[in-house]
């Protein structure tokens, strides 16, 4: 099955710098790599995903790029906020959804 | 709309005892996941009803632990003869369909096996 490894596994930062969270999978056949936020306490939310046909995407601060020979994606955030201060999960997806695996997570605080 | 819905938000149980967690899905997603959070950790995948599909349950831990989703929509996680490692808390989210589509997270059920 999938394996999808996450790093680092807490990162803080000083507010208005870049926050950089890579993941790693193992299985050729996912085709999908979400991000999920999760704030203390709350349930985790979608923040942007990307499908294996496109190399980035961007939304705002946002950004997701994407490397398939190399079977790993990486989420940076630019001008963190106190806000942004949360754990954030990757994950991949086979085609049919049967296997959805999320990464361990990734701890980042934002110092203001 | 509503969203994804789990009852009991919190439920303390004997070890050894059994216990039923319900997941209501968003009207008209097809696709149902249950995941296990431990204090501090990822999301561990547990199962995955597809509408009428076959359940992938290649997640389930134990025999211990079954699911069952009726009628394409409410899905209940049975945990038997729970024990103190069951500890943790269980979310249930729904998508559109498998794939590459965006889940939708429930609130979960916190468990705490004595």
């Amino acid at each position: 099955g999938e394996n999808v490894e996450q790093h680092p596994s807490t990162l803080s930062v000083q507010e208005g710098d870049s926050a950089v969270i890579k993941c790693t999978y193992s299985d050729s056949a996912s085709n999908y790599f979400p991000w999920y936020k999760q704030e203390l306490g709350k349930r985790p939310q979608l923040i942007i995903d990307i499908r294996s046909n496109v190399g980035e995407k961007k939304d705002q601060r946002i950004a997701v790029t994407l490397n398939k020979t190399a079977k790993h994606f990486s989420l940076h955030i630019t001008e963190t906020q106190p806000e942004d201060s949360a754990v954030y999960f990757c994950a991949a997806s086979t085609p049919t959804g049967n296997q959805f695996y999320f990464g361990t997570g990734t701890s980042l605080t934002v110092i203001p | 709309g509503a969203g994804v819905s789990q009852s009991p938000s919190n439920k303390v149980t004997e070890k050894g005892k059994d216990v039923e967690l319900r997941c209501d899905p968003i009207s008209g997603h097809t696709a149902l996941y249950w995941y296990r959070q431990s204090l501090g950790q990822g999301l561990e995948f547990l199962i995955y009803f597809q509408g009428n599909s076959a359940p992938d349950k290649s997640g389930l831990p134990s025999d211990r632990f079954s699911a069952e989703r009726t009628g394409g929509s409410v899905s209940t996680l049975t945990i038997q003869r729970t024990q103190q490692e069951d500890s943790a808390v269980y979310l249930c989210a729904s998508s559109f369909t498998g794939g590459a589509y965006e889940q939708y997270f429930g609130p979960g059920t916190r468990l705490t096996v004595t």
